[in-house]
């Protein structure tokens, strides 16, 4: 199966710099990719999400980026906020399949 | 903006004793799902359910859990007899389609804590 591994698993920045969150993952079927942001007590929201056939989707201050020969994406996020802290979990699924796969988790702290 | 309700938001239980968590999925959403977060841990996925059936599970989701749609709106997730490790965040979500045809967003609840004493 699917398996996603996320890194690092915590960040820190300070306002107003650039924040990068990476992953890979292994099931080369995979085709669809969203990043999910989770704030303290609550579930996880859908910030971003790239198809395989596209390479980069850029919304505001986030952008995702997807290699798919080498198997990774990444998230970018720049002018970073103090609101932007949460953890950021990045995931995988293929077509067809409904168990989509999650990565550990990245605990993003933006200090003002 | 359409939302995922979970009920209860925690729930503390004896361990063997049986736990329903619900979930009130987007009313115009066809896939269900079940995910757990153990503690400072990553999301697991546990159950995807679509036209009254499951449709796939983890290894997770051994004999112990089932899944249910009672009536037109709620989604349940019942754990027979309950473990320490069975203590976690159980998320629930929906999304509109299981098929990627722009529309495989899952939507999830802010989840149920289930504490096991």
């Amino acid at each position: 199966g699917e398996n996603v591994e996320q890194h690092p698993s915590t960040l820190s920045v300070q306002e107003g710099d650039s924040a990068v969150i990476k992953c890979t993952y292994s099931d080369s079927a995979s085709n669809y990719f969203p990043w999910y942001k989770q704030e303290l007590g609550k579930g996880p929201q859908l910030i971003i999400d790239i198809r395989s056939n596209v390479g980069e989707k850029k919304d505001q201050r986030i952008a995702v980026t997807l290699n798919k020969t080498a198997k990774h994406f990444s998230l970018h996020i720049t002018e970073t906020q103090p609101e932007d802290s949460a953890v950021y979990f990045c995931a995988a699924s293929t077509y067809n399949n409904n168990d989509m796969r999650f990565g550990a988790g990245t605990r993003l702290t933006v200090k003002p | 903006e359409p939302e995922v309700t979970q009920t209860p938001s925690h729930q503390v239980t004896q361990m063997g004793q049986e736990v329903i968590l619900r979930c009130v999925p987007i009313s115009n959403h066809l896939y269900f799902y079940w995910y757990r977060q153990i503690l400072g841990q990553k999301v697991e996925f546990l159950v995807s359910f679509y036209n009254n059936e499951i449709s796939e599970k983890s290894e997770i989701f051994d004999d112990q859990f089932s899944v249910e749609r009672p009536d037109g709106s709620n989604f349940t997730l019942k754990i027979r007899s309950t473990k320490l490790e069975d203590s976690a965040m159980y998320f629930c979500a929906s999304s509109e389609s299981g098929r990627l045809s722009g529309a495989n967003v899952l939507t999830f609840g802010a989840g149920s804590r289930l504490t096991v004493l």
